[in-house]
């Protein structure tokens, strides 16, 4: 158990699909962030909400839409997707933005778009 | 734009043999952290250093941060299979409302037992 947990594990879908990404944490942490994973590539910083504010957005196509409604929830709609968009989403939380406190993460989400 | 370079990109050992994992920068970091992630899971972090030239130990695992704070290495003794796993660096950076974590390119270890 890692304090993050993230719905689903896996998710299959079309291109002209809508879906959601779920995380939540219960660790007190102030700041919540995703990271996409692909293959043979770093960890990208999508984006960055620090409470429950967004405060980083890396260039990110407007086809990935984040929400934080709450300091534990944050969620990534996903609309309109293409095949390269299959990785695995991680999310990751911890005590505000500043980077010396540990970052715990999620199990992920494994994504495949068809 | 900063990245972290991690080498070698794949290793494979037996049990038993030593090792040594390398992130290299030409960016200056805040910190450095060091995660593993195992198939299937998200990354978890193993150590954090933050002096110019620290080094930590973790049991068998000896973690050190170059003394300009722009490299580190993660050297493991007597490797197990338990520490099989993708390796990941990962650099802080503050600077105002965008304070984020560079993640290295990673290595992937396989120890046979």
């Amino acid at each position: 158990e890692t304090g993050v947990t993230q719905t689903p594990r896996h998710l299959v879908m079309g291109m002209t699909n809508k879906k959601s990404l779920k995380c939540e944490q219960h660790l007190g942490h102030n700041a919540m962030y995703w990271y996409k994973q692909s293959a043979k590539k770093p960890l990208e910083l999508m984006f960055v909400y620090s409470l429950e504010e967004r405060v980083e957005n890396n260039s990110v196509p407007s086809r990935f839409s984040p929400e934080c409604p709450n300091s534990s929830h944050l969620f990534l709609h996903l609309h309109t997707l293409q095949p390269e968009d299959s990785a695995l989403y991680l999310c990751a939380s911890s005590h505000g933005r500043h980077w010396n406190t540990e970052a715990f993460f999620g199990q992920g989400t494994r994504l495949t778009v068809v | 734009t900063q990245l972290l370079e991690q080498s070698p990109q794949f290793l494979s050992i037996q049990e038993g043999e030593n090792l040594t994992v390398y992130c290299n920068s030409s960016s200056v970091f805040s910190s450095l952290q060091w995660y593993r992630q195992e198939p299937g899971e998200g990354p978890v972090l193993l150590v954090t250093v933050v002096t110019g030239g620290e080094v930590k130990k973790l049991k068998r695992l000896t973690f050190q941060f170059g003394d300009a704070r722009k490299d580190s290495s993660l050297h493991i003794t007597a490797a197990q299979p338990g520490d099989t796993g993708l390796y990941l660096c990962a650099g802080a950076s503050y600077g105002g409302a965008t304070n984020k974590l560079i993640f290295g390119t990673g290595t992937l270890l396989a120890v046979q037992p």
